[in-house]
């Protein structure tokens, strides 16, 4: 079965610093990844995917990830923090199977300070 | 595209009443999910629909839950009898096809507080 850990439920950072949330991922197939973000009253939104392309992934507001078989991990950084970057964060793994299915990590909470 | 849209925003409600949920995808998204989330976790998988059909439904969907998409368009989610438990934020996704790489866009969802 496919599952994620999130290595960190809380990341606090000074803004312009670097930002790095980690993740590990357990599967039998080789998965499609996710980051989402989660901002306060807000909806779900996708940072960026991984579907067994490029390794390294280009996501919005400066994010990326790179995808590492031999260490089962989807690490997410950022060269340099802003304070609009506060929120939850999501590593995703998508369920084989056809129609989606996406399996969600406990969240890490981004505090990001002045 | 005006997005994943759920109605009501927040619901509080005794425990004991039925409460009813609404979820309208994006226009031809065939493809919808529900989710819920409690406090200080991720979203967990409740159910999954294409067009009418629902072809899915986790194990966290006990009988007093029930989903329909009655024209394979916008979505109900009814729980009868809510418990405490039930309290959660309940979230709608819809997707158009099952393509893992084509992402799910996810409603602001629907707050529930069971008192």
């Amino acid at each position: 079965a496919q599952s994620v850990t999130q290595l960190d439920s809380h990341v606090s950072v000074s803004e312009g610093t670097p930002v790095l949330l980690r993740c590990n991922y357990s599967s039998s197939y080789s998965p499609s990844l996710f980051w989402y973000v989660q901002h306060p009253n807000k909806g779900l939104q996708l940072l960026l995917k991984y579907t067994s392309a490029a390794t390294l992934v280009k996501g919005i507001n400066g994010f990326e990830a790179e995808f590492k078989k031999s260490e089962t991990s989807f690490h997410l950084t950022k060269p340099s923090a802003h304070m609009s970057d506060a929120a939850e964060y999501f590593c995703v793994v998508s369920e084989p199977g056809g129609y989606n299915k996406l399996i969600f990590g406990a969240g890490t909470r981004l505090a990001v300070h002045p | 595209d005006t997005g994943v849209s759920q109605d009501p925003r927040h619901k509080i409600t005794k425990r004991g009443q039925n409460v009813t949920f609404r979820c309208d995808p994006i226009s031809e998204h065939n493809r919808l999910y529900w989710y819920r989330q409690t406090l200080g976790q991720g979203p967990e998988f409740l159910t999954y629909f294409q067009n009418e059909a629902q072809l899915e439904k986790s194990r966290l969907l006990s009988d007093r839950f029930s989903a329909e998409r009655p024209k394979g368009s916008f979505s109900t989610l009814e729980i009868q009898r809510t418990e405490q438990g039930d309290s959660a934020m309940y979230l709608c996704a819809s997707s158009p096809t099952g393509d893992t790489r084509s992402p799910l866009h996810f409603g602001n969802g629907t707050r529930l507080t069971v008192t």
